[in-house]
C-alpha cells in the first residue's frame, strides 16, 4: 500500500529537549517536505526536499534542521523545542504536484 | 502576503443541496490548481485538480471551475453528503516548482 508513515503520532516534551519526528514513503517519490498546520493559519511549508541531498527552505523554517540522506526517508529535527513549536505536523511526498500525506505528528512543547 | 485565499472559514449547508468552496489567488505563474480534504485526525488527501488550459473538471460529485481572468477557482459537491463534512484546502503551484502553496482551509458542514 502506497504510504506516508510518520513517527511519533502523538509526542509532549518540554523546552529545550531536542526530537526528531521520522517520514518515511514507499513511493520512490523524489519530492518530499514538511508542513505545519496551526489554527487560522492553514498549512505552512516547513522545509523541503527535491531529492537525495537536496533540501531548502520552506516559509517558515526557523527552529527546524531537515536531512535527507536517503529517497524514502525525510526526519523533521528540533534542535531546541520551545512552545511556539506545539502544532500538528504533516510530512508529504509528491509525484507531478500530488502531494500525498502522512497521518501527522501532534506535537507539545511544555 | 498570503498568495492563495479562502476567505471563508466555515460553510454549512443541508444534506442534498450544493455546497461552493471558494479560492483566489494572486501569483499570476500559478498554473495547476489542488483541492484537498482533511477529516480531524488524518493527513489531508487530495480531491480533484485542474490545471490552466482547463476551465472545468469534474469528477463525480465534486467539479472545480477555474476563472483565470478573475484569478478565481472554485469547488462545487453536488448533491452534499454528511460524509463530506471535513476542512477543504486550495492549493495552488507553478509548473517551475514542485512547491504548493495552500489557502488556509474551510471547515464544510453538511447537516443531515
Amino acid at each position: 500500500e502506497a504510504q506516508v508513515t510518520q513517527n511519533p503520532r502523538y509526542l509532549i516534551t518540554v523546552t529545550g529537549k531536542k526530537l526528531t519526528v521520522t517520514c518515511s514513503q514507499n513511493m520512490n517519490h523524489e519530492y518530499m517536505s514538511w508542513y505545519r498546520q496551526d489554527p487560522g493559519l492553514g498549512l505552512r511549508q516547513i522545509y523541503y526536499s527535491m531529492n537525495v541531498e537536496v533540501t531548502d527552505k520552506g516559509d517558515v523554517p526557523e527552529g527546524y534542521k531537515v536531512s535527507r540522506k536517503e529517497k524514502r526517508n525525510f526526519p523533521l529535527i528540533l534542535e531546541s523545542p520551545s512552545p511556539n513549536q506545539t502544532s500538528l505536523y504533516f510530512c508529504a511526498s509528491s509525484f507531478s504536484g500530488e502531494l500525498f500525506f502522512g497521518e501527522g505528528s501532534r506535537l507539545t512543547v511544555l | 502576503d498570503q498568495q492563495v485565499k479562502q476567505n471563508s472559514p466555515s460553510l454549512s449547508v443541508q444534506e442534498g443541496r450544493i455546497s461552493i468552496l471558494n479560492c483566489d489567488y494572486t501569483n499570476s505563474m500559478f498554473d495547476y490548481f489542488l483541492w484537498y480534504k482533511k477529516y480531524p485526525a488524518e493527513g489531508p488527501t487530495f480531491l480533484i485538480s485542474i490545471s490552466s488550459i482547463k476551465d472545468k473538471n469534474e469528477d463525480g460529485r465534486f467539479t472545480v471551475f477555474l476563472n483565470k481572468s478573475a484569478k478565481h477557482l472554485s469547488l462545487h459537491i453536488v448533491p452534499s453528503q454528511p460524509g463530506d463534512s471535513a476542512v477543504y484546502f486550495c492549493a495552488a503551484s507553478a509548473t517551475t516548482s514542485e512547491k504548493l502553496v495552500f489557502g488556509k482551509g474551510t471547515k464544510l458542514t453538511v447537516n443531515p
